[in-house]
């Protein structure tokens, strides 16, 4: 079975730096790129990052180029996503998803159940 | 950044009944569209890809169709389940992005 577990949501203060993880099973996680997904309470879906199946392509919306850092360990199978600079509009559920291509295209397979940040003082 | 429009926003329906939801891109994204599930306090889920393409375990009341920048979601006959908010996401460019939503409730 294809799962996907995130960890490493928290209470952080404007500004915080925080280091989502997502542990990959049941599929070869080399073979399939991978994004992280974020929802605001009550809000919709905002794509938040996203990464080739050999890691060598990385890609972010403008409102978090330069804060976040998506990169993964295909010998451990996991994904991770390090926020820096964190702001209160921030504050979401982040969901791992796994892709069905290495990185031709990008859609949202599988998702994990996601982890919580919060970022308030 | 291509901008994905649905509507309406909130669609309320009895069991049994079709829903008819709409999807609009700000320019051409030619069929890269998908639409996903999401049922409150749950992950969503993939129903659609490429506009017409069920995903697996999907069920065959679920359709989709468009191209360009229009595209519809059809549940041909509601099942209690399905009362759920709704995403469409384009890949036809960077970034990805995901429409507003439509949720499906039970009138």
């Amino acid at each position: 079975e294809v799962q996907l577990l995130e960890s490493g949501g928290d209470l952080v203060q404007p500004g915080g730096s925080l280091r989502l993880s997502c542990a990959a099973s049941g599929f070869t996680f080399s073979n399939f790129a991978m994004t992280w997904v974020r929802q605001a309470p009550g809000k919709g879906l905002e794509w938040v990052s996203a990464i080739s199946g050999n890691g060598r392509s990385t890609y972010y919306p403008d409102s978090v180029k330069g804060r976040f850092t998506i990169s993964r360990d295909n010998s451990k199978n996991t994904l991770s996503l390090q926020m820096n600079s964190l702001r209160a509009e921030d504050t979401a559920i982040y969901f791992c998803t796994k892709v069905p291509t290495g990185g031709t295209y990008y859609y949202m397979d599988v998702w994990g159940r996601g982890t919580t940040v919060t970022v308030s003082s | 950044e291509i901008v994905l429009t649905q509507s309406p926003a909130t669609l309320s329906l009895s069991p049994g009944e079709r829903a008819t939801l709409s999807c609009r891109a700000s320019q051409s994204i030619n069929n890269y569209l998908a639409w996903y599930q999401q049922k409150p306090g749950q992950a969503p889920r993939l129903l659609i890809y490429d506009a017409s393409n069920r995903a697996t375990d999907i069920p065959a009341r679920f359709s989709g169709s468009g191209s360009g920048t229009d595209f519809t979601l059809t549940i041909s006959s509601l099942e209690p389940e399905d009362f759920a908010v709704y995403y469409c996401q384009q890949r036809g460019n960077w970034p990805l992005t995901f429409g507003g939503g439509t949720k499906v409730e039970i009138k």
